[in-house]
């Protein structure tokens, strides 16, 4: 069974930093790549970060560039997100997603159910 | 940036409806145009990718299509299960982008 299941959310002071993690199965994960993206709660999707199976392409959102670091361990099926310098507007629910590929389309075609993550003091 | 923008914001329906959806991209994408569903409480299911293709074990009732800057999803006779909102998304280039959303109300 294809899935994915995120972990690390929690309740984080402004300025600090939570690592998320995304457990894939069911599928070869280093054939694939990976991408993270919230919901900021009542809000739409917001696309974080992209890396190729290999990690040896990686993209990130302006909005992270700099505080975010998305990383892989193939041998884990283990995707990643570490989170620096946390602001409140980092509140969300934060999903990872695999992204498929078709004649050169790309797609998000598998969710993780998501991991909340609270930053406030 | 390519900007992702959906029309209408929300929508009410009835059961056996047509209801269609738009999106513009601020630019032409092509046709590297991909929607997903969204319930409340749950993650985004992929509906339609590449514009028109229809996700394996999506209803019939759902089709995409447009090419350039404008795109339609269309749910041919709205079901129970459908009421959900809906997103559109660009993968023509990086930043990956997503439309505002249209929720689609009883």
């Amino acid at each position: 069974q294809v899935q994915l299941v995120e972990s690390g959310g929690g309740l984080v002071q402004p300025g600090g930093s939570l690592r998320l993690s995304c457990a894939a199965s069911g599928f070869p994960f280093t054939d694939y790549y990976m991408t993270w993206i919230r919901q900021a709660p009542g809000k739409g999707l917001e696309w974080l970060s992209y890396i190729s199976g290999s990690a040896s392409m990686i993209h990130y959102a302006d909005s992270v560039k700099g505080r975010f670091t998305i990383s892989r361990d193939n041998a884990k099926n283990s995707l990643y997100l570490q989170m620096n310098s946390l602001r409140a507007e980092d509140t969300a629910v934060y999903y990872c997603a695999r992204h498929s590929a078709l004649d050169y389309h790309y797609f998000m075609d598998v969710w993780g159910k998501g991991t909340t993550v609270i930053v406030s003091s | 940036d390519i900007q992702m923008t959906q029309s209408p914001s929300s929508l009410s329906a009835s059961v056996t409806d047509r209801v269609t959806i738009t999106c513009r991209a601020s630019q032409s994408i092509s046709n590297y145009l991909n929607w997903y569903q969204q319930k409340p409480g749950e993650a985004p299911k992929l509906l339609i990718y590449a514009a028109s293709s229809l996700q394996s074990g999506v209803p019939l009732r759902f089709s995409g299509s447009g090419s350039g800057t404008d795109f339609t999803l269309t749910i041919r006779s709205l079901q129970p299960e459908d009421f959900a909102t809906y997103y559109c998304q660009q993968s023509y280039s990086f930043p990956l982008t997503f439309g505002g959303g249209t929720k689609v109300e009883i």
